[in-house]
């Protein structure tokens, strides 16, 4: 059974960068693609991207200019990197596995959630 | 404002039916992509519920049903039960935003 497990600095100081890894166990992560997805205190979703170890990441064309995923296949393991953060970037930080059915996708199995506050 | 248009709130008595809509455009379930919907409980991570617009993952009771007609979807939940009270979400592809996953805005689903 496939788990996800986020992890990081629960504190980031405004214009510095924020960094998460997600761990992945019980299955291959050159398997899927995988996929951020934030959490902000009005509780509406917003998603950031998706990545596959094969490369390809695409972002949400908000914050693109501050995104970057990778994926460590050696780790099973896939990482976010933000920018530049605001208070806005403060949310809870979800990771997810990318579900594909006809070509649309959807996230099956997420990592609990890791709540990153953006404060001086 | 979310791309998805979800009521904020819905409420039902225990054994009743009630459905969450979800209202597009063109460049998301209109133009054919399809919905899926997510049930997140209290303090705990989204969880999938229904995926293709009418699909149901493994172990998600047959209460919960989806479907889609142009640029509007709709969950609905028959024989409502006490811990189906939770946020509900719909999230489709959206074209117009480079290939974008969009979500609603969330309905909260209070068991009366």
């Amino acid at each position: 059974q496939v788990q996800l497990q986020e992890s990081g600095p629960g504190l980031v100081k405004p214009s510095e960068t924020l960094s998460l890894t997600c761990t992945v166990s019980g299955d291959s992560i050159t398997s899927y693609y995988w996929s951020w997805i934030r959490q902000p205190a009005d509780k509406r979703l917003e998603w950031i991207g998706r990545i596959h170890s094969g490369g390809g990441a695409k972002y949400n064309p908000s914050l693109k200019s501050r995104v970057t995923m990778s994926v460590d296949t050696s780790k099973n393991q896939f990482s976010l990197k933000l920018t530049s953060v605001t208070a806005a970037d403060t949310a809870v930080y979800y990771c997810s596995r990318v579900a594909y059915y006809y070509g649309s996708g959807s996230s099956d199995v997420w990592g609990q959630g890791t709540t990153v506050a953006v404060s001086s | 404002q979310s791309v998805l248009t979800q009521p904020p709130s819905v409420s039902g008595a225990p054994g009743q039916r009630v459905t969450i809509s979800c209202t597009g455009s063109k460049s998301n379930m209109g133009a054919g992509y399809d919905v899926h919907w997510y049930q997140q409980l209290p303090g705990t991570a989204p969880k999938l519920l229904i995926y293709g617009n009418s699909n149901r993952p493994s172990g998600v009771p047959a209460r919960f049903s989806g479907s889609k007609s142009g640029t509007s979807a709709s969950l609905a939940i028959t024989g409502l039960q006490a811990e189906d009270e939770a946020d509900y979400y719909c999230q489709c592809y959206d074209s117009s935003l480079s290939g974008s996953w969009v979500f609603g805005g969330g309905t909260k689903l209070t068991v009366l």
